[in-house]
């Protein structure tokens, strides 16, 4: 499965819209890319999930290049309570059961 | 509230004891997985059941761990002889297919002294 590399923390300010990069260099065909979200003392939740080019829903978007060897999650206007660990999966397509996690990204929204 | 509930939220035990944790999934949900979080990192994957079958179980699973899942509805993890490297967050997840989103429990924070 391929290795994620996302930053170890980021910080933002209320208002502003926060982008964080994953690199998965060695995707293969098959594998989606996932992001979910953690609060302090509570399970990952899932955020959004795409294969390529661009998915939106009604939290985040995720942009993915042609070459999908990164993909940026994006939040827009975040506020104070999107304060979280952000976690960047690659999955494979028809088999999600074995979620790898990494160290995922401290996101820090400020007043 | 994902809809997946743990039991108990937290536990302290003495080294050596045994301690029993227990999920209840979304009841639709045929799968099930156990993970384990330490501080400052991402869950790791112990195991999963499709029913009541436990499919995998990962190397982390040492012969001190053992899951259950009667009737492919609610879920227990037991640790034997306990050790203060098992100190933990264990989070439960469900998923109605092996692709579709997992939806994680709140976790059992262990702590063994």
């Amino acid at each position: 499965l391929a290795k994620t590399t996302q930053p170890i923390s980021m910080d933002s300010y209320e208002g502003q819209e926060v982008n964080i990069t994953c690199s998965h260099n060695n995707i293969a065909t098959n594998d989606y890319i996932t992001w979910y979200q953690q609060f302090p003392s509570q399970g990952p939740r899932f955020i959004i999930q795409g294969y390529k080019t661009k998915v939106t829903n009604e939290v985040a978007s995720l942009f993915i290049p042609a070459d999908r060897k990164s993909s940026t999650l994006s939040l827009p206007r975040v506020s104070l309570s999107d304060t979280a660990v952000y976690y960047c999966l690659v999955v494979l397509v028809g088999s999600n059961y074995k979620l790898t996690f990494g160290k995922g990204t401290l996101l820090t929204v400020n007043p | 509230d994902t809809g997946v509930s743990q039991d108990p939220r937290h536990k302290i035990t003495k080294r050596g004891q045994n301690v029993t944790f227990r999920c209840d999934p979304i009841s639709e949900h045929n799968r099930l997985y156990w993970y384990r979080q330490t501080l400052g990192q991402g869950p790791e994957f112990l195991t999963y059941f499709q029913n009541e079958a436990q499919l995998e179980k990962s190397r982390l699973l040492s012969d001190r761990f053992s899951a259950e899942r009667p009737k492919g509805s609610f879920s227990t993890l037991e640790i034997q002889r306990t050790e203060q490297g098992d100190s933990a967050m264990y989070l439960c997840a469900s998923s109605l297919l092996s692709y579709d989103e997992q939806f994680f429990g709140p976790g059992t924070r262990l702590t063994v002294l």
